[in-house]
């Protein structure tokens, strides 16, 4: 089955520390979404890509956290500098804007603690 | 505002107790409403998209309704394999929230033996 890679899949870092995600869509995807969830909020939306370019970032706190497409199979979101309440795990989704009956389908996420 | 809520917000039913999860939304145009599954550890699992009022769609024992402002998702016979927290989320169609995809709190069932 194809599937969305994420890694790291666990990382520990200590506040003020630069910390990047990675995320590899299922080939053929033009559509890529960044969440994040915890307890407190469940699923927040950080970025939308469609096609690579960013469609929308409004969930994401500009000052710290910053994603990309550097190409069709990676997607980023670094966070500099980390603090304690980014501890969460941030899942990444991929899909098929023509094809949305199929659903998006998420990776396994990289769980973040921040110390 | 588009907004999605979930309830109940926990589920605990004895196998083979049938029962309903509901999602309530208000978005700007509905281009599609999914329903996830999500195990603990784990990434969501699509299991549906439902696109229009009075749209089902069934797979194993769940089946998946749509009306204008709510859907739900029945549980037929449950067995402890369906426990899970169950996530529904919306697209809209347009504006300036078009390709957000909105997710709920999420209900989380559990099925005792």
């Amino acid at each position: 089955d194809a599937r969305v890679t994420q890694t790291p899949r666990d990382k520990v870092t200590e506040m003020g520390q630069e910390v990047t995600m990675r995320c590899q869509p299922i080939l053929g995807h033009n559509t890529v979404f960044w969440y994040r969830q915890t307890m407190m909020q469940g699923l927040e939306l950080l970025a939308y890509f469609r096609n690579r370019a960013p469609l929308d970032d409004s969930g994401m706190p500009k000052d710290r956290f910053s994603a990309e497409m550097p190409d069709a199979t990676l997607a980023t979101l670094k966070i500099q500098p980390s603090e304690p309440r980014d501890s969460a795990v941030y899942f990444c989704a991929s899909g098929s804007e023509g094809g949305s009956s199929y659903g998006y389908t998420f990776g396994s996420g990289t769980r973040l603690t921040v110390v | 505002e588009d907004q999605v809520t979930q309830s109940p917000e926990a589920l605990r039913l004895q196998e083979g107790e049938s029962s309903s999860l509901n999602c309530s939304y208000t978005v700007s145009g509905l281009r599609g409403l999914f329903w996830y599954r999500q195990d603990p550890g784990k990434g969501p699992e699509f299991l549906f998209t439902l696109y229009s009022a009075g749209e089902e769609k069934e797979k194993e024992r769940l089946k998946a309704t749509l009306t204008k402002k709510e859907s739900f998702l029945h549980i037929t016979a449950p067995k402890p394999e369906d426990s899970a927290t169950y996530l529904c989320a919306v697209q809209a169609r347009g504006g300036s929230t078009l390709g957000r995809l909105y997710f709920g709190r999420g209900t989380q069932l559990t099925v005792w033996p």
